[in-house]
């Protein structure tokens, strides 16, 4: 089955500590990947997106995420976390015409906390 | 500007009492989902349109009903409230339709906070 899965529904960083969230998938065909963030009390915005153009893929705010097909991951990292990056964060996947007409499976999402 | 709004942002009701949430987009999206988010679960998809007249079940569809008349409405139906269905809902819609429909990201609504008591 095809299925995404987000390892540590809590994670805490220092202020200027590396950020990295974790997100494997499972797929028998090449999916499509996405981060989404949600800042409190709005909707979700995304963050970034794969699309099999490049393996390692620039988003806002700094944010990027490296597609590794070996270890079916796709991990979002920042170098040095803000504290505006205060967050949930849900990485989603999309299965191409092969899959689900229901276009975008969610994670059950990591709530990035910084602190001072 | 391009956006998903949603109405209400908050609302109480108790349990019994048919509710309307409405969902209207402004991007010519053909693609139109609703979910609800609880703590801990994620995002669960209620129910999706692919197109005017067209829509099926997600993953937790009890308890609720949806029509997509328009292309740019697609309201959530409570029929009978209870209080499980207490939760953030949030509405989406993209492009769908065709193989670059797959790549295609999601535009949210900011929400509504539904209780029922």
């Amino acid at each position: 089955a095809q299925s995404v899965t987000q390892l540590g529904s809590h994670v805490s960083v220092s202020e200027g500590a590396l950020v990295l969230l974790r997100c494997n998938y499972s797929s028998s065909v090449p999916p499509y990947l996405f981060w989404y963030v949600q800042y409190p009390n709005q909707g979700l915005q995304l963050l970034l997106k794969y699309t099999s153009a490049a393996t390692l893929v620039k988003g806002i705010n700094g944010f990027e995420a490296e597609f590794k097909k070996s270890e079916t991951s796709f991990h979002l990292t920042k170098p040095s976390a803000h504290m505006s990056d205060a967050a949930e964060y849900f990485c989603a996947v999309s299965f191409p015409p092969s899959g689900s007409a229901r276009q975008l499976t969610f994670g059950s999402g990591t709530q990035l906390t910084v602190l001072p | 500007e391009a956006q998903v709004t949603q109405n209400p942002r908050y609302l109480i009701t108790v349990t019994g009492k048919k509710l309307t949430v409405t969902c209207s987009q402004n991007m010519n999206h053909e693609y139109m989902s609703w979910y609800r988010q609880d703590p801990g679960l994620g995002l669960r998809q209620i129910y999706y349109s692919m197109n005017v007249e067209v829509t099926d079940k997600g993953d937790v569809p009890e308890g609720y009903k949806v029509s997509r008349k328009e292309k740019r409405n697609f309201p959530l139906i409570l029929e009978s409230p209870s209080p499980n269905q207490t939760s953030l809902y949030f509405c989406a819609s993209k492009i769908a339709g065709g193989t670059f429909s797959y790549n295609s990201p999601l535009h949210f609504g900011n929400g509504t906070r539904l209780t029922v008591t």
